[in-house]
């Protein structure tokens, strides 16, 4: 994959404010979309998916944008708390056809929550 | 939690050398995916498993190999260890039903192999 280093895109909210993390996706195939949750020294943790033929979905606080016209997904989630500084990455599936579903993942997003 | 485990947290190695990092799937699941992540990317396919047979490999080279068990879970080997080869490496586990709909891949905690 692309390589960032140790330079990731940076948001930095302040608590109580809305959170808007976007995603631009490169495979138009892609028919399954998952926003993931890093902290540090952490496992991704699952935090809301989307398939292909939906635009949006809603979880608890969070809400998943998808747009397959340009390729955009984004994560929006609502009155951010200290708790969700994170890396977020976006991944996306795309069907391959052969039954191996394999996850291609975005570069992420450092969210910093200011108290 | 995911009620994925891993072990061990933490390893160290030396150039050349070989390794086995294990994974227990979450209860229920039937499919293991392994992840690299370098430090500051994302994770990286490698391979996946289900039903005991490699079902899709990432652009990783043959000493990077694994295996399922019937219990469903896995060993990720690799051998002749690179410096390279230093990163975090994850695994999921998800319940494949068969169909063109993928299934969501929930992550362990992660080893930190370190390359000397």
């Amino acid at each position: 994959g692309e390589s960032v280093g140790l330079h990731l895109p940076t948001l930095s909210v302040q608590e109580g404010d809305n959170s808007i993390i976007n995603c631009a996706y490169s495979n138009s195939a892609s028919d399954y979309f998952i926003w993931y949750k890093q902290e540090s020294g952490k496992g991704p943790q699952f935090i809301i998916d989307i398939r292909s033929n939906m635009d949006k979905r809603q979880g608890q606080r969070v809400t998943v944008l998808l747009n397959k016209t340009v390729k955009h997904l984004s994560l929006q989630i609502a009155a951010t708390q200290p708790g969700d500084s994170a890396v977020y990455f976006c991944a996306e599936n795309p069907y391959s056809g052969a039954g191996s579903y394999q996850l291609t993942f975005g570069k992420g997003t450092k969210l910093s929550v200011i108290p | 939690e995911t009620g994925v485990t891993q072990s061990p947290t933490h390893l160290i190695k030396t150039r050349g050398q070989q390794v086995t990092l294990r994974c227990s799937s979450q209860s229920g699941h039937n499919t293991v995916s392994w992840y690299q992540q370098a430090l500051g990317q994302g994770p990286q396919f490698i391979f996946q498993y289900y039903r005991e047979e490699e079902n899709g490999r990432g652009n990783f080279p043959p000493r990077f190999s694994g295996l399922q068990f019937p219990n469903y879970s896995s060993e990720l080997n690799v051998n002749a260890l690179e410096l390279d080869d230093s990163a975090l490496y994850l695994c999921a586990s998800s319940l494949k039903r068969g169909g063109p709909l993928a299934d969501t891949q929930y992550f362990g905690p992660g080893t930190r192999l370190t390359v000397l």
